[in-house]
Protein backbone atom coordinates (compact mmCIF):
# COMPACT_ATOMS: atom_id res chain seq x y z
CA UNK A 1 0.00 0.00 0.00
CA UNK A 2 1.49 3.75 -0.52
CA UNK A 3 2.73 5.05 2.25
CA UNK A 4 1.94 8.73 1.45
CA UNK A 5 -1.58 9.08 0.23
CA UNK A 6 -2.89 12.33 -1.56
CA UNK A 7 -6.57 13.32 -2.39
CA UNK A 8 -7.99 13.86 -4.72
CA UNK A 9 -6.52 12.43 -7.92
CA UNK A 10 -7.39 14.99 -9.86
CA UNK A 11 -9.25 17.80 -9.79
CA UNK A 12 -10.89 20.01 -12.02
CA UNK A 13 -11.66 23.82 -10.95
CA UNK A 14 -12.70 27.29 -12.27
CA UNK A 15 -10.51 30.00 -12.56
CA UNK A 16 -10.65 32.07 -9.31
CA UNK A 17 -11.88 29.46 -7.07
CA UNK A 18 -10.07 27.91 -4.19
CA UNK A 19 -8.81 24.27 -3.57
CA UNK A 20 -7.16 22.05 -1.11
CA UNK A 21 -4.86 18.91 -1.79
CA UNK A 22 -4.35 16.48 0.73
CA UNK A 23 -1.40 14.52 1.89
CA UNK A 24 -1.53 11.46 4.64
CA UNK A 25 1.65 9.43 5.99
CA UNK A 26 0.51 5.94 7.04
CA UNK A 27 3.73 6.83 9.00
CA UNK A 28 5.31 9.11 11.36
CA UNK A 29 6.49 12.20 9.39
CA UNK A 30 9.83 13.65 10.22
CA UNK A 31 9.23 16.43 7.50
CA UNK A 32 6.91 16.98 4.68
CA UNK A 33 7.72 18.55 1.37
CA UNK A 34 5.39 19.72 -1.63
CA UNK A 35 6.10 20.61 -5.14
CA UNK A 36 4.64 21.30 -8.56
CA UNK A 37 5.32 19.24 -11.53
CA UNK A 38 4.39 20.46 -15.52
CA UNK A 39 3.68 17.44 -17.59
CA UNK A 40 6.91 15.44 -18.21
CA UNK A 41 9.54 18.38 -16.40
CA UNK A 42 11.34 18.32 -13.72
CA UNK A 43 10.09 18.91 -10.01
CA UNK A 44 9.85 22.71 -8.48
CA UNK A 45 9.82 22.82 -4.61
CA UNK A 46 7.42 24.81 -3.50
CA UNK A 47 7.83 24.85 0.57
CA UNK A 48 9.06 22.58 3.62
CA UNK A 49 6.79 21.71 6.59
CA UNK A 50 8.69 20.19 9.66
CA UNK A 51 6.46 20.74 12.74
CA UNK A 52 2.95 20.05 13.61
CA UNK A 53 0.98 22.40 12.92
CA UNK A 54 3.58 24.80 10.78
CA UNK A 55 2.18 26.95 7.84
CA UNK A 56 3.77 28.50 4.98
CA UNK A 57 2.98 30.52 2.17
CA UNK A 58 4.35 30.59 -1.30
CA UNK A 59 2.47 33.56 -3.38
CA UNK A 60 -1.57 32.08 -3.15
CA UNK A 61 -0.30 28.72 -2.38
CA UNK A 62 -0.21 27.99 1.42
CA UNK A 63 0.67 24.58 3.31
CA UNK A 64 -0.39 23.17 6.71
CA UNK A 65 1.18 20.01 8.40
CA UNK A 66 -1.27 18.28 11.31
CA UNK A 67 1.62 16.18 12.88
CA UNK A 68 -1.14 14.54 14.73
CA UNK A 69 -3.14 13.63 11.85
CA UNK A 70 0.11 12.63 9.80
CA UNK A 71 -1.35 14.80 7.14
CA UNK A 72 -0.12 18.19 5.33
CA UNK A 73 -2.67 19.79 3.30
CA UNK A 74 -2.08 22.58 0.49
CA UNK A 75 -4.24 25.38 -0.25
CA UNK A 76 -4.12 27.72 -3.29
CA UNK A 77 -6.59 30.77 -3.12
CA UNK A 78 -7.85 32.31 -6.43
CA UNK A 79 -6.35 29.78 -8.63
CA UNK A 80 -5.02 30.78 -12.16
CA UNK A 81 -4.06 28.79 -15.09
CA UNK A 82 -0.44 29.38 -13.99
CA UNK A 83 -1.36 26.58 -11.19
CA UNK A 84 -2.45 23.99 -13.39
CA UNK A 85 -0.21 20.64 -13.16
CA UNK A 86 0.71 17.91 -11.12
CA UNK A 87 1.26 18.68 -7.23
CA UNK A 88 3.30 16.31 -5.42
CA UNK A 89 3.46 15.62 -1.26
CA UNK A 90 7.23 14.00 -0.54
CA UNK A 91 7.60 13.23 3.23
CA UNK A 92 10.57 12.17 5.02
CA UNK A 93 10.38 9.19 7.01
CA UNK A 94 13.19 8.77 8.81
CA UNK A 95 16.76 10.54 7.41
CA UNK A 96 15.84 14.38 8.69
CA UNK A 97 16.67 15.65 5.37
CA UNK A 98 15.12 15.52 1.66
CA UNK A 99 17.75 13.61 0.66
CA UNK A 100 15.64 10.17 1.72
CA UNK A 101 11.62 10.76 0.49
CA UNK A 102 9.11 8.63 -0.53
CA UNK A 103 6.52 11.04 -2.65
CA UNK A 104 2.74 10.46 -3.08
CA UNK A 105 1.36 10.08 -6.54
CA UNK A 106 0.33 12.90 -7.20
CA UNK A 107 -2.62 15.56 -7.44
CA UNK A 108 -3.66 16.91 -11.49
CA UNK A 109 -5.01 20.27 -11.00
CA UNK A 110 -6.69 21.66 -14.12
CA UNK A 111 -7.87 25.64 -13.97
CA UNK A 112 -10.09 26.23 -16.08
CA UNK A 113 -11.20 29.55 -17.66
CA UNK B 1 21.99 30.90 -11.37
CA UNK B 2 21.31 27.67 -9.15
CA UNK B 3 20.58 24.80 -11.32
CA UNK B 4 20.74 21.14 -11.75
CA UNK B 5 21.62 19.72 -15.13
CA UNK B 6 21.17 16.23 -16.76
CA UNK B 7 22.81 15.10 -19.66
CA UNK B 8 21.31 13.16 -21.74
CA UNK B 9 18.04 14.91 -21.83
CA UNK B 10 16.96 11.62 -24.23
CA UNK B 11 18.35 8.42 -24.79
CA UNK B 12 17.20 5.50 -26.81
CA UNK B 13 19.42 2.47 -26.07
CA UNK B 14 19.22 -1.27 -26.55
CA UNK B 15 19.19 -4.01 -23.58
CA UNK B 16 22.44 -4.59 -22.54
CA UNK B 17 24.73 -1.41 -23.95
CA UNK B 18 26.51 0.54 -20.87
CA UNK B 19 24.99 4.31 -19.83
CA UNK B 20 25.92 6.71 -17.71
CA UNK B 21 23.53 9.54 -17.58
CA UNK B 22 25.16 12.79 -15.79
CA UNK B 23 23.97 15.03 -13.06
CA UNK B 24 26.06 17.90 -12.05
CA UNK B 25 24.70 21.14 -9.16
CA UNK B 26 25.91 24.07 -9.17
CA UNK B 27 25.11 24.85 -5.28
CA UNK B 28 27.81 23.06 -3.34
CA UNK B 29 25.19 20.77 -2.25
CA UNK B 30 26.05 17.42 0.11
CA UNK B 31 22.97 15.80 -0.78
CA UNK B 32 21.80 14.32 -4.13
CA UNK B 33 19.42 11.54 -5.17
CA UNK B 34 18.46 10.27 -8.16
CA UNK B 35 14.60 9.04 -8.98
CA UNK B 36 12.65 7.32 -11.81
CA UNK B 37 8.75 8.49 -12.32
CA UNK B 38 6.45 6.17 -13.94
CA UNK B 39 2.89 6.39 -14.66
CA UNK B 40 1.12 4.79 -11.75
CA UNK B 41 3.79 3.96 -9.77
CA UNK B 42 5.14 8.39 -8.90
CA UNK B 43 8.33 9.28 -7.91
CA UNK B 44 10.66 6.90 -6.48
CA UNK B 45 14.33 6.90 -4.95
CA UNK B 46 16.62 4.87 -6.53
CA UNK B 47 20.15 6.27 -4.80
CA UNK B 48 21.08 9.05 -2.92
CA UNK B 49 23.98 10.59 -1.02
CA UNK B 50 24.70 12.21 1.74
CA UNK B 51 28.55 13.53 0.69
CA UNK B 52 31.11 12.73 -0.58
CA UNK B 53 32.10 9.44 -1.25
CA UNK B 54 28.43 8.44 0.83
CA UNK B 55 26.27 7.13 -1.25
CA UNK B 56 22.99 4.70 -0.52
CA UNK B 57 20.31 3.02 -1.60
CA UNK B 58 16.57 4.33 -2.19
CA UNK B 59 13.66 1.95 -2.66
CA UNK B 60 14.93 0.64 -6.25
CA UNK B 61 18.04 0.19 -6.50
CA UNK B 62 18.47 -2.63 -8.35
CA UNK B 63 20.32 -2.63 -11.61
CA UNK B 64 21.85 0.83 -10.94
CA UNK B 65 24.78 1.94 -9.48
CA UNK B 66 26.26 5.89 -8.73
CA UNK B 67 29.56 7.60 -7.23
CA UNK B 68 29.96 10.61 -5.52
CA UNK B 69 33.72 11.44 -6.31
CA UNK B 70 32.56 15.41 -6.06
CA UNK B 71 30.39 17.57 -4.20
CA UNK B 72 28.87 18.62 -7.63
CA UNK B 73 28.67 15.38 -9.46
CA UNK B 74 26.07 11.63 -9.21
CA UNK B 75 26.30 10.01 -11.90
CA UNK B 76 23.82 7.32 -12.61
CA UNK B 77 25.26 3.87 -14.00
CA UNK B 78 23.12 1.20 -15.83
CA UNK B 79 25.54 -1.53 -16.05
CA UNK B 80 23.29 -3.42 -18.54
CA UNK B 81 20.39 -1.70 -19.06
CA UNK B 82 16.69 -3.79 -19.57
CA UNK B 83 13.52 -2.29 -20.74
CA UNK B 84 11.98 -2.19 -17.11
CA UNK B 85 14.42 0.72 -16.67
CA UNK B 86 12.75 2.60 -19.73
CA UNK B 87 11.50 5.76 -17.69
CA UNK B 88 11.98 9.00 -16.81
CA UNK B 89 14.94 10.05 -14.68
CA UNK B 90 15.38 12.97 -12.23
CA UNK B 91 18.53 14.14 -10.13
CA UNK B 92 17.97 16.26 -7.61
CA UNK B 93 20.19 18.12 -4.94
CA UNK B 94 19.10 19.63 -1.65
CA UNK B 95 20.53 22.21 0.81
CA UNK B 96 20.24 24.27 4.22
CA UNK B 97 19.95 28.05 4.11
CA UNK B 98 19.89 28.69 7.70
CA UNK B 99 16.61 26.83 9.06
CA UNK B 100 15.44 26.11 5.87
CA UNK B 101 16.04 23.43 3.24
CA UNK B 102 15.88 23.79 -0.37
CA UNK B 103 15.73 21.03 -3.17
CA UNK B 104 16.49 21.04 -7.07
CA UNK B 105 15.63 19.20 -9.46
CA UNK B 106 17.05 18.57 -12.74
CA UNK B 107 14.85 18.57 -16.08
CA UNK B 108 14.83 14.62 -16.06
CA UNK B 109 16.27 12.58 -19.04
CA UNK B 110 14.11 10.46 -20.56
CA UNK B 111 15.19 6.81 -21.00
CA UNK B 112 14.10 4.35 -23.49
CA UNK B 113 15.61 0.58 -23.29
CA UNK B 114 15.04 -1.25 -26.61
Amino acid sequence: SQELEQSPQSLIVQEGKNLTINCTSSKTLYGLYWYKQKYGEGLIFLMMLQKGGEEKSHEKITAKLDEKKQQSSLHITASQPSHAGIYLCGADIGAGTASKLTFGTGTRLQVTL
Amino acid sequence: EAQVTQNPRYLITVTGKKLTVTCSQNMNHEYMSWYRQDPGLGLRQIYYSMNVEVTDKGDVPEGYKVSRKEKRNFPLILESPSPNQTSLYFCASSGWTGAEETQYFGPGTRLLVL
